[in-house]
């Protein structure tokens, strides 16, 4: 029983470039969420996704994008990398209708050169 | 908006310390709360959740957590402490009526158990 597992785990990128978080669950979720996780400063939430083909913004949504076209996956994309995106990005995913507990995945650490 | 406040950033024990980490939300209304736990190089994964009925709730590991409404908290609390609770602990919070399920965490407190 995978749960929720990202890719990739390590990112190293050069300032501009982009790149793509994938966050796959097979727990059939409707909620999935993109948190960034910076030291002293807990968990930030990015994005989430309320069912498939939705998608709304969270705390700190600037500089990312997301896409849930299906049900099990909710990737999160960096257009243009810069510096202050080094974090380590959580995807979490959870059912009761958003209000129960969540579920995460390993963590991706992206660096930002 | 809801907010979580955890009061120790890092806490230092002893094996065999007894351990109670703050946390205050601030949201008035109906509200479900949730200990998580990240150990090192880990994902996080619950401890302990409330949603309703008894305000004490026995998690995993020997944890414990007591909701006080009057005072907006969930300390979470565990008798004594052993080394393999060195961990980050996470108070979340969230409501079934605003945020559509968005989860608002606090800033996390780390601790340290001394063998």
């Amino acid at each position: 029983n995978a749960g929720v597992t990202q890719t990739p785990k390590f990112r190293v990128l050069k300032t501009g470039q982009s790149m793509t978080l994938l966050c796959a669950q097979d727990m059939n979720h409707e909620y999935m969420y993109w948190y960034r996780q910076d030291p002293g400063m807990g968990l930030r939430l990015i994005h989430y996704s309320v069912g498939e083909g939705t998608t709304a913004k969270g705390e700190v949504p600037d500089g990312y994008n997301v896409s849930r076209l299906k049900k099990q996956n909710f990737l999160l994309g960096l257009e243009s990398a810069a510096p202050s995106q080094t974090s380590v990005y959580f995807c979490a995913s959870g059912g009761t209708g958003g209000i129960g507990e969540l579920f995460f995945g390993e963590g991706s650490r992206l660096t930002v050169l | 908006a809801q907010s979580v406040s955890q009061h120790n950033h890092h806490v230092i024990l002893s094996e065999a310390a007894s351990l109670e980490l703050g946390c205050n939300y601030s949201y008035g209304g109906t509200v479900n709360l949730f200990w998580y736990v990240q150990y090192p190089g880990q994902h996080l994964q619950l401890l302990l959740k409330y949603f309703s009925g008894d305000p004490l709730v026995k998690g995993i590991k020997g944890f414990e957590a007591e909701f006080i409404k009057s005072k907006f908290s969930f300390n979470l609390r565990k008798p004594s402490v052993q080394w393999s609770d060195t961990a980050e602990y996470f108070c979340a919070v969230n409501s079934p009526n605003t945020n559509a399920g968005k989860s608002t965490f606090g800033d996390g407190t780390t601790l340290t158990v001394k063998p």
